[in-house]
């Protein structure tokens, strides 16, 4: 079936540190994937997203590649800041009868000044 | 500003109650959906709408049904509360470039 795996959290950082989450997807077609995050007591916002393997998605200083080859959608920043702790989704879409979207279980960072 | 509006932003029910959740956009889309959030659980559809005049269920639709009441609307009825019901509700709409979804409803149960 199609689904998303990410790492599990929470991960806390310090600021200015580099951050890695990582996301594998399982799908049969060839999806676009995104990055949600989501603020406290907010919903969720798109981050960035690629349509095609080898695209880069990127967005406030994060970025991830879309790599086909190995199924994977890693979310990267250079250097943290305070306010980017939230919780990140990595979401794949699939063109069915509607723009089908498969969440993974989200990974909360904390980032500590 | 753009995106999408729900309504309330809290409730608290008691079991066997019901209401109804709004929720609206302003964005032309035609596909919305509504999912809940729970501790653990990620996100999980409960249902959606392809466009205006269709519903379909979606993982999780047991206790809920919905209305597309326009291209802009679409509700969600709680029609007898339950406490596993107790959750973060989420509308979305989607035009294919990626969800926009609304600021959510906590929703107790008790």
């Amino acid at each position: 079936g199609n689904s998303v795996t990410q790492m599990e959290g929470p991960v806390t950082l310090s600021e200015e540190a580099f951050l890695t989450i990582n996301c594998t997807y399982t799908a049969t077609g060839y999806p676009s994937l995104f990055w949600y995050v989501q603020y406290p007591g907010e919903g969720l916002q798109l981050l960035l997203k690629a349509t095609k393997a080898d695209d880069k998605g990127s967005n406030k200083g994060f970025e991830a590649t879309y790599r086909k080859e190995t199924t994977s959608f890693h979310l990267e920043k250079g250097s943290v800041q305070v306010s980017d702790s939230a919780v990140y989704f990595c979401a794949l879409s699939l063109k069915t009868s509607y723009d089908k979207v498969i969440f993974g279980p989200g990974t909360s960072l904390s980032v500590i000044p | 500003n753009a995106g999408v509006t729900q309504t309330p932003k809290f409730q608290v029910l008691k079991t066997g109650q019901s209401m109804t959740l709004q929720c609206a956009q302003d964005m032309n889309h035609n596909s919305m959906y509504w999912y809940r959030q729970d501790p653990g659980m990620g996100l999980r559809l409960i249902y959606y709408s392809a466009s205006e005049g269709t519903t379909d269920k979606g993982e999780v639709p047991n206790g809920y049904n919905v209305s597309r009441l326009n291209k802009r609307e679409f509700s969600l009825r709680l029609e007898s509360a339950a406490p596993s019901q107790t959750s973060v509700y989420f509308c979305a709409s989607n035009q294919g470039r990626g969800y926009t979804f609304g600021s959510g409803t906590r929703l107790t149960v008790v």
